[in-house]
């Protein structure tokens, strides 16, 4: 399967700061990426996906001013959590897919933002 | 909507226990289901998988059976090891080009020896 990774894995920022979370397809080009966010003991939630060189496409309820998303090239995706509160506090995961075979997701190993 | 609904746990087991983590599934059309894990760290891993009725998926000793009648896609194994300790994540896809995977909301397994 592929490789992806997440910089960082963790981040601590205050009330009113902007996070930027990358995602990395090592090993293939991604057309495709996904921004995931999971809340303890719940669900991964789709929040965007996130197309190479056009608009990302937010999921009902996401406030696509607040998480900016950009995916300039074919294997970097960036989430950009701005004026970040305390509820923003949460687990930020990343999934990349070939494209083709629809439903096969491969996925970073999370980024742990903390909003104090 | 969509959606999948899996047990809560965590469900704690011994060393070569038998496992069974339920699911069971909504969905509009006919979907493809998963079985993801995420180990301690890691990011989720695709387990096994299922693309129509009376499927079997299976990998690493862990089985699930796609049963349409029951809309449900429960994980089992014979005998659980210490490093099948994890989450493990229920999911479905809908066909027809759009790759969102609707997921459960996760079963933490610790497996004791």
């Amino acid at each position: 399967g592929a490789v992806v990774s997440q910089h960082p894995s963790w981040v601590i920022c205050k009330s009113g700061t902007s996070v930027k979370i990358e995602c990395r397809s090592l090993d293939f080009q991604a057309t495709t990426m996904f921004w995931y966010r999971q809340f303890p003991k719940q669900s991964l939630m789709l929040m965007a996906t996130s197309n190479e060189g056009s608009k990302a496409t937010y999921e009902q309820g996401v406030e696509k001013d607040k998480f900016l998303i950009n995916h300039a090239s074919l294997t970097l995706s960036t989430l950009t959590v701005t004026s970040a509160h305390p509820e923003d506090s949460s687990f930020y995961i990343c999934s990349v897919t070939p494209g083709l075979a629809s439903y096969e997701q491969y996925f970073g190993p999370g980024t742990r933002l903390t909003v104090t | 909507g969509d959606s999948v609904t899996q047990m809560e746990g965590p469900v704690t087991l011994s060393e070569e226990a038998f496992l069974t983590i339920n699911c069971t599934y909504t969905a509009t059309g006919y979907p493809s289901l998963f079985w993801y894990v995420q180990y301690p760290g890691e990011g989720l891993q695709l387990l096994l998988k299922a693309t129509k009725a009376d499927d079997k998926g299976s990998n690493k000793g862990f089985e699930a059976t796609y049963r349409k009648e029951t809309t449900s896609f429960h994980l089992e194994k014979g005998s659980v090891q210490v490093s099948d300790s994890a989450v493990y994540f229920c999911a479905l896809h809908l066909s027809g080009g759009y790759q969102k995977v609707t997921f459960g909301t996760g079963t933490k397994l610790q497996v004791i020896p």
